[in-house]
């Protein structure tokens, strides 16, 4: 069945270190999107990617879609004490009508300052 | 525009007891999506209902289920409660199928099953 797994589970970095996590799907998707949760708090929507080989920029947030559509991946440049927190991806289903998202299992950056 | 709401947010259950979760759509959404948060096993799908009618359904045990009334609010409800239900229970509302949109999560309703 259909599987999104992303890398890498935790990363710890010092601040204003580089961030990168990473998403493969088993299929080709239809979209992906990015969320990020805080520390107690609920996921918030960041990003969704439609098209082939798209990147978009939010700040010093980067995000891809790679060319199969069945990667992506989330950069950050110079990490902040704000950016602590759990980041999401959820490939939306591209081969059936019901098209469900699935979730990566995250990745918990943590920043020492 | 007011939020996702959850309740009620948090809950102490005994093992074998019920519970009825409840969430209220951001206003005009149609899709609630149900997911089930524990550490390190990241969001686990429970079920999507949109117009009234369960879409999907994830890899849980009948004990699990749920549904949504005509004005979109929906219900989630755990029979006979095990200590592995204990989680942070999330919904999630969208305009669209939840494929196809951003996805607003309300707070959660934090369940421990003691």
């Amino acid at each position: 069945g259909q599987q999104v797994m992303q890398i890498p589970q935790y990363q710890h970095v010092q601040e204003g270190e580089d961030f990168t996590t990473y998403c493969n799907s088993s299929t080709t998707l239809s979209n992906i999107q990015w969320y990020k949760q805080r520390p107690g708090g609920h996921p918030v929507f960041l990003i969704q990617l439609v098209k082939s080989g798209e990147v978009k920029k939010q700040k010093r947030l980067t995000f891809q879609f790679g060319e199969a559509k069945k990667n992506s991946s989330l950069h950050i440049t110079a990490t902040q004490t704000t950016d602590v927190g759990t980041y999401f991806c959820a490939g939306g289903d591209r081969g059936s009508t019901l098209g469900r998202l699935y979730f990566g299992r995250g990745t918990q950056l943590t920043v020492w300052p | 525009k007011a939020g996702v709401t959850q309740t009620p947010r948090y809950l102490i259950k005994t093992r074998g007891q019920q519970v009825t979760l409840s969430c209220s759509p951001i206003s005009g959404h149609r899709s609630v999506s149900w997911y089930q948060q524990t550490p390190g096993q990241g969001l686990q799908f429970l079920f999507e209902y949109f117009s009234e009618t369960q879409r999907n359904k994830g890899n849980f045990p009948g004990r699990f289920s749920g549904r949504q009334f005509s004005n979109s609010r929906s219900e989630m409800n755990v029979s006979t409660l095990e200590l592995g239900d204990s989680a942070l229970y999330l919904c999630a509302s969208s305009l669209s199928i939840s494929g196809r949109g951003e996805q607003f999560f309300g707070p959660g309703t934090r369940l421990t099953v003691l």
